[in-house]
This record gives C-alpha cells, structure tokens and sequence, in this order.
C-alpha cells in the first residue's frame, strides 16, 4: 500500500520570505500523480500544484513550486514571498495512475503553516 | 455551478443514532468519494464509487455505508454512530477524463458523537 509522510506537523514563515514543506511518499508503481492541497480555516480543500511523476520538470505555479526527486520519493513545496494568506493546513497527496486506481487519493498527515507579518 | 456541495454542515449525535450526509454534484462526474479527517491522521477515503449504481470500499469502511441511486448524489450513512466517528467528513467528485482525475471537494461536515 501507498503512504505519504508529512513530517513536519507545524511550520512558520515570515512575510514575503520563503518557506519549503516537505512530503515523502512510499510506492512500488512508476505511474502516478502528487498533489499539494490547501485547507484554510474555511475547511475548503484547494488544489495548489499536482506533479506527473513521469515529467522530470518541476510544477510550478505563480509562488509555488515543487522539488520532485523521484528516486528519493521526495515532493516538497516551496512558497515564495509568502502572502498571510498563505497560512492554512497543507496536505501531500498520492494517487496511483491508470484507469483502475479510479482516482483515489492517499493524504500525509498535513502541516500547519504560520505566516506572521 | 454550485461544484460540490455537502449537507449538513454541522451536526451532533449520541451514541447509536443514525443519519445520512448527503453529497450532490453538478458537474456530471461519473466518481465520487467519501473522506473523514481526523487530527494528525490526515484524510483517509471511506468509500468510493466509479458510477451510478455502484459502490466501493476504501481505507476505513467499517461503520459506514454509501449509496448511488443518482449520478449527481453520493450518500454516507451511519447505522449506530460511535463516538470514534466524530470527525469531519469531505465528499469529492471527479470526472475521471483524460486520466486527470482531479478531485473537486465539498465544504466539508463536522460531525460530533457524543
């Protein structure tokens, strides 16, 4: 079975500085996704960056981006210039490829991310 | 589009009653999903299912049944609650397209077993 480790339960990062949340995952398959996803207090869960594991190229999207080390099982996120909107739960996410994983989703255990101004 | 919605948002119960949650989606998604999150432990799928009429176990069935009768409405039903069943519960539908499989979430019920 798949498991993503988040292992990192709390993390702060002053305004406009950068900080990395790190995600390392366990699977035995070469075709598969990763996920980022945000929870503000609002619960909402937000889509924030997903990776193809068969792209070499890190995702990137406006202030965030990925460090994927596929032979590491490592998928760390980096916010740059960090908004305080940026504070919220950050959850890793997994999801094996092909048509038979019907989707399904495999969540680390989440990070907390503090912003101070 | 409403996307995914989730109803109630909130509700308490005792021990051994029953309810239903109720997920409905307008973006004509063939899956759907059921989650709960528990601190420290992260989402974990309850139940899934890939079409109308059809149903499928995840990680932490038991305790729960789901129903499809409609391709816009996922069910989640609790028999006999238990307090080891507060949590918050989160419904997600995919299309499934293109290999993508992009989960779209509802907001989310907060459920407590007293």
């Amino acid at each position: 079975a798949q498991t993503v480790t988040q292992s990192q339960p709390e993390m702060s990062v002053q305004e406009a500085e950068t900080v990395t949340l790190s995600c390392t995952y366990d699977t035995s398959e070469s075709d598969y996704y990763l996920f980022w996803y945000k929870q503000p207090p609002s619960r909402q869960m937000i889509l924030v960056i997903r990776q193809e594991a068969y792209k070499q190229q890190n995702a990137t999207e406006n202030r965030f981006s990925v460090n994927f080390q596929k032979a590491a099982k490592s998928f760390s996120l980096k916010i740059s210039d960090s908004q305080l909107g940026d504070a919220a739960m950050y959850f890793c996410a997994y999801r094996r490829g092909g048509g038979t994983s019907y989707g399904k989703l495999t969540f680390g255990q989440g990070t907390i991310l503090t912003v101070h101004p | 589009n409403a996307g995914v919605t989730q109803t109630p948002k909130f509700r308490v119960l005792k021990t051994g009653q029953s309810m239903t949650l109720l997920c409905a989606q307008d973006m004509n998604h063939e899956y759907m999903y059921w989650y709960r999150q528990d601190p420290g432990m992260g989402l974990r799928l309850i139940h899934y299912s890939v079409g109308e009429g059809t149903t499928a176990k995840g990680e932490v069935p038991d305790g729960y049944n789901v129903s499809r009768l409609k391709k816009q409405n996922f069910l989640l039903g609790l028999e006999s609650a238990a307090p080891s069943q507060t949590s918050v519960y989160f419904c997600a539908s995919s299309s499934g397209a293109s290999g993508r499989y992009e989960q779209y979430f509802g907001p989310g019920t907060r459920l407590t077993v007293t």
